[in-house]
């Protein structure tokens, strides 16, 4: 079964607002996450990654929260845009030889 | 630094013929993935490479799948015969060090099987 999982398949939001997508994960051993933004027709982007060493990571616009106790994560995005429109992954190396493993992911759609 | 490259972007054929993709990875990059992504799903891995060399390719479907990276660097993806549910976008990632790296993304080949 999955590694990690979205909580929402869809999440909608209003342009200018903040967005907060959520991931779980089952293997407590997994010390590095990864978000990836996907647009329509193109692979996976990388947007912000995370060691478990962390709580706490912040990009352009982005924050990745991971809360080891209870085994989840989010992706913040502050002030969402259009162009933030995709589906976004969490994912994480959790294979025996620490193959990235995707969730089912969130589409992100933002609203004028 | 020039991207994942892949072709071709779209192939369709019918089922029980055979087709082939390619992947260009990102200059130095030592591995090399193949997943599959079906419409409405995360990325599913089928096979990883170091190098020329395999490291798991335990959810590539060997009966009709199989891949090579000769010399290292590019890479093949063949199906033969296809069947309608290999219908999927098949993308290509390369990174510099397996899983504690993140993966860099091609667009993908979209493949319709009819």
């Amino acid at each position: 079964g999955e590694s990690v999982g979205l909580h929402l398949p869809t999440l909608s939001v209003q342009e200018g607002d903040n967005s907060i997508i959520n991931c779980a994960y089952s293997n407590s051993a997994s010390d590095y996450f990864i978000w990836y933004k996907q647009e329509s027709g193109k692979g996976p982007q990388f947007i912000i990654d995370i060691r478990s060493n962390m709580d706490k990571r912040q990009g352009q616009r982005v924050t990745v929260l991971l809360n080891k106790t209870v085994k989840h994560l989010s992706l913040q995005i502050a002030a969402t845009q259009p162009g933030d429109s995709a589906v976004y992954f969490c994912a994480d190396p959790s294979g025996s030889a620490r193959q990235l493993t995707f969730g089912s992911g969130t589409q992100l759609t933002v609203l004028p | 630094e020039a991207g994942v490259a892949q072709s071709p972007r779209y192939k369709i054929i019918e089922k029980r013929q055979s087709v082939a993709f390619w992947c260009n990875p990102i200059s130095g990059h030592a591995t090399l993935y193949w997943y599959q992504q079906i419409l409405g799903q995360g990325p599913k891995l089928l096979i990883q490479f170091q190098n020329n060399g395999v490291v798991d390719d335990s959810q590539l479907p060997k009966d009709r799948f199989s891949a090579e990276r000769l010399k290292g660097v590019d890479s093949t993806l063949k199906i033969q015969p296809a069947k309608l549910e290999d219908s999927a976008v098949y993308l290509c990632a390369s990174s510099t060090s397996g899983g504690s790296s993140p993966l860099h993304f091609g667009n993908g080949t979209r493949l319709t099987v009819t």
